[in-house]
């Protein structure tokens, strides 16, 4: 099983600042990731998919790149509406895994 | 507009079933993969079944093999999880995800809202 690591777990910024996290795979998944939005009481909402590629809708600021087994979610300027937790995904190969998760807060 | 309704979620003894389902509209379901991705109370995501388009193939995560079976009524554009011999370690949010393209196992672009489930005595 291909275990994803995210880090930071939280990361405290303030609105305006740019914000970037990480996401590690235990093995080499091509450019096989998604990441997802997560406000609370809300279902996830996909981002990026194939590492770098913005979802229909998605605003400019979220830009996602890496490969292989390193990767990274930045949002250029923080809006408030964009504190949340992030989640990364592989989809490289079964089982299908999510990592822990970063929350990011004022 | 693709919409994704799930059910069926409830509080159940250890050991015992349940059955969720999701309605799905705005899209032609038989056509995509469709997912059950579930969310435990202080914990990550965790990916538990999928279903490609005409229920052919599916996959399941270890921790549910066995005990949880995925099924689709494409004629009723309805997704089904069935659950068994349910423990405490399977109370979550459990969600219903549309797959963004025809192949299983891809990034998930659509979800419901969830339904809950509580394993619990």
């Amino acid at each position: 099983e291909i275990v994803l690591t995210q880090s930071p777990a939280t990361l405290s910024v303030s609105p305006g600042e740019r914000a970037t996290f990480s996401c590690r795979a235990s093995q080499a998944i091509d450019n096989n990731l998604a990441w997802y939005q997560q406000k609370p009481g809300q279902a996830p909402r996909l981002l990026i998919y194939e590492a770098s590629t913005r979802a229909t809708g998605i605003p400019a600021r979220f830009s996602g790149s890496g490969s292989g087994t390193e990767f990274t979610l930045t949002i250029s300027s923080l809006q408030p509406e964009d504190f949340a937790v992030y989640h990364c995904q592989q989809y490289d190969r079964w089982p299908l895994t999510f990592g822990g998760g970063t929350k990011v807060e004022i | 507009e693709v919409q994704l309704l799930e059910s069926g979620g409830d509080l159940v003894q250890p050991g015992g079933s349940l059955r969720l389902s999701c309605a799905a509209s705005g899209f032609t379901f038989s056509s995509f993969a469709m997912s059950w991705v579930r969310h435990a109370p202080g914990k990550g995501l965790e990916w538990v079944s999928t279903s490609s388009g005409n229920g052919d193939n599916t996959y399941y995560a270890d921790s549910v093999k066995g005990r949880f079976t995925i099924s689709r009524d494409n004629s009723e554009n309805t997704l089904y999880l069935h659950m068994h011999s349910l423990r405490a370690e399977d109370t979550a949010i459990y969600y219903c995800a549309k797959d963004r393209r025809t192949l299983a196992g891809t990034e998930m672009d659509f979800w419901g809202q969830g339904t809950l489930v509580t394993v619990s005595s």
